[in-house]
């Protein structure tokens, strides 16, 4: 069956703009899971949606970053005013039931 | 959750199994360990999973000591698109259970 998607693939955006990155889950997988990889450094969770509500968002770095579910499905994570230090790829990973969870392919962010 | 050890990397032949160490020895009784892996520009992908037995899916086993202080993932006949990071991941099984990665094993396949 179809596995996580994400988009766009690819975002490169100025300094202090807005951005949205889109995690479309695997179907029936109640929790989702956003992650962040910069170069050359390890994954880091950033939050937990379980259904629609999000009673884990210990790892958002900073109040420019946000994230929304609806519908139990699509989620979307929007970062404010775009700082370089925000460059990195953002992973979403989707599970049933809190066991394992399967990655999307990832949104690269380039910030200039 | 507890924290895992691996080494930095490894090399293996291509047709040969692959066995990728990992220490845990502070797993809790009911901490389970998890392997994925990232193949380089893509997501991390789930391998395996173990809590006490031994285990087997169609890509790897997974062998976990007595004490379960330490893991051992096994690619039967690894392939050049095996080369990849390996992530040994130990935690509860449950909802919100996120995944703390570490540096992982870079395990380079070669021919």
């Amino acid at each position: 069956g179809a596995g996580v998607s994400q988009s766009p693939s690819n975002k490169v955006t100025e300094k202090g703009k807005d951005v949205e990155l889109r995690c479309d889950p695997i179907s029936g997988h109640t929790a989702l899971y956003w992650y962040r990889q910069s170069l050359g450094q390890g994954l880091e969770f950033l939050i937990y949606f379980q259904g629609n509500s999000a009673p884990d968002k210990s790892g958002l770095p900073s109040d420019r970053f946000s994230a929304e579910r609806t519908g139990g499905s699509v989620s979307t994570l929007t970062i404010q005013r775009t700082q370089q230090e925000d460059s990195a790829v953002y992973l979403c990973a989707s599970s049933l039931q809190g066991y394992e969870q399967y990655f999307g392919p990832g949104t690269r962010l380039t910030v200039t | 959750d507890a924290k895992t050890t691996q080494p930095p990397s490894m090399d293996c032949a291509e047709g040969r199994a692959a066995n990728l160490p990992c220490n845990h020895s502070t797993i809790s009784g009911n901490e389970y360990v998890y392997w994925y892996r990232q193949i380089h520009s893509q997501g991390p992908q789930y391998i395996i999973h173990g809590l006490k037995n031994n285990e087997t899916n169609e890509m790897a086993s997974l062998i976990i000591t007595e004490d379960r202080k330490s893991s051992t993932l096994i690619l039967p006949h690894a392939t050049l698109r095996d080369t990849a990071v390996y992530y040994c991941i130990v935690g509860f099984r449950e909802y919100g259970n996120k995944l703390v990665f570490g540096a992982g094993t870079i395990l380079r396949v070669k021919s």
